[in-house]
């Protein structure tokens, strides 16, 4: 099993929707999470870190639930420029700055 | 610009030859990562450094070596004793501590034919 599992996808929807993303992951000693965006045959760029409480920045909107370890991205009045593979990832402990990628949902808005 | 390079973009070798992929970073930090991203899969952690002329092997480092001779550098070799080598190669660093964004350099998809 995957320690970080998302839906690969890919999700098409039309500009203006909202979309949602979901993330599971298995390791308890599981610190930090965070949401990176990959644009096809580039890097990964750090989108937003994922809080307890929740956390948004601007259309954006990041959810943790530890019970569950269940991690989800939401994405309200979609761009084309939102077109992407969203990265869901984990910090784990161990001493050092070691994240978990899982393998990436791809996103294509259209218009 | 303070940033991380890798070079070249795209590298084409022959199976069985050994091929060396840069990595430079001019921002200061002590740790920088070696990552390996294939086709529906997560990037995986070749190896990583904490600091010069230290480094650690991650979760696939066999077929791979390094070197961290300067803070500001952090080259991966690929050799022949590694399967599949073809694969999208991203080096990252960040500052020391477990707790710091890692920043990515462009990549480099390396094609063994």
């Amino acid at each position: 099993r995957k320690e970080v599992e998302q839906d690969p996808g890919p999700f098409n929807v039309p500009e203006g929707a909202t979309v949602a993303f979901n993330c599971t992951y298995s390791n308890s000693a599981s610190q930090s999470f965070f949401w990176y965006r990959q644009d096809c045959r580039k890097e990964p760029k750090l989108l937003m870190s994922v809080y307890s409480s929740g956390n948004e920045d601007g259309r954006f909107t990041a959810q943790l639930n530890r019970a569950s370890q269940y991690i989800s991205l939401l994405i309200r009045d979609s761009k084309l420029s939102d077109s992407a593979t969203y990265l869901c990832v984990v910090r784990v402990s161990g001493g050092y700055n070691k994240l978990i990628f899982g393998a990436g949902t791809r996103l294509a808005v259209h218009p | 610009d303070g940033g991380i390079t890798q070079s070249p973009k795209y590298l084409f070798r022959k199976e069985g030859q050994n091929v060396t992929l840069s990595c430079e970073q001019n921002l200061n930090h002590d740790a920088m990562y070696w990552y390996r991203q294939d086709p529906g899969q997560g990037l995986r952690l070749i190896y990583y450094s904490q600091i010069v002329n230290d480094f650690q092997k991650g979760d696939i480092a066999e077929g791979y070596s390094v070197s961290r001779e300067k803070k500001e550098s952090f080259p991966l070799t690929v050799t022949s004793a590694q399967k599949n080598p073809t694969a999208f190669y991203l080096c990252a660093s960040s500052l020391s501590g477990a707790y710091n964004e890692q920043f990515f350099g462009p990549g480099t998809r390396l094609t063994v034919l």
